[in-house]
């Protein structure tokens, strides 16, 4: 069965550094998702993209955050300049077109030090 | 808006009993609803999900929920518990325009089960 896969499981980074988080969604889907879950809080939604653009974004998602889609098979989140309150679990999801749900991945551990 | 309250953070249970975790919703438009799984270490699966056709809906491992509008629940059920049931569930609600279905999800119950 097709799934979204998320790459690395875990990632530790430096506070100030960049953090690239990578995710392949499922090959026929059209719309992409990054949401994050910070410890114990609920999960929340970044950005949707669709057809090479944002097609949504967050509050959340401020300028330190961006997203590509830079081949035809991955998309990547990437923080410019981590900062504490960013560590979180970062999930990826896919939906094809006309679907009310979407598809997550494993999700992204991200521990800023 | 949307919103999602999950009306209890952990829900403990024998195996064999009922398992009741409970949803209330607030849309401003007909809304579509599902409940997610997380296992630890795992993503976030699918258990089944309500799109205005039948109230009841019948999900995966022998979940289902019903929709109640006049109620605004969305409450996940099972006759008798299963050790591997133990997780988190996640009620979600979606909201679906040309930018795809922004999901709004509720805070978690964790199920525990005991033998």
């Amino acid at each position: 069965e097709p799934e979204v896969t998320q790459t690395p499981s875990h990632q530790v980074t430096q506070m100030g550094q960049e953090v690239i988080l990578r995710c392949v969604p499922i090959s026929n889907h059209l719309y992409f998702y990054w949401y994050r879950q910070i410890l114990g809080q609920k999960v929340e939604f970044l950005v949707s993209f669709y057809n090479n653009e944002i097609s949504e974004k967050s509050e959340i998602f401020d300028d330190q955050f961006s997203v590509e889609r830079p081949d035809g098979s991955n998309f990547t989140l990437k923080i410019r300049s981590t900062k504490l309150e960013d560590s979180a679990m970062y999930f990826c999801a896919s939906s094809p077109q006309g679907a009310t749900e979407a598809f997550f991945g494993q999700g992204t551990r991200l521990t800023v030090v | 808006a949307q919103s999602v309250t999950q009306l209890d953070s952990h829900v403990s249970v024998s195996e064999g009993t009922p398992v009741l975790l409970r949803c209330n919703y607030s849309s401003s438009y007909s809304p579509s609803l599902f409940w997610y799984v997380q296992h630890p270490n795992k993503g976030l699966q699918l258990l089944l999900k309500y799109t205005s056709a039948a109230t009841l809906v019948k999900g995966i491992n022998g979940f289902e929920a019903e929709f109640k509008k006049s109620e605004t629940s969305f409450h996940l059920t099972k006759p008798s518990a299963h050790m591997s049931d133990a997780a988190e569930y996640f009620c979600v609600v979606s909201r679906i325009n040309n930018a795809g279905n922004m999901l709004t999800f509720g805070g978690g119950t964790r199920l525990m089960v005991k033998p």
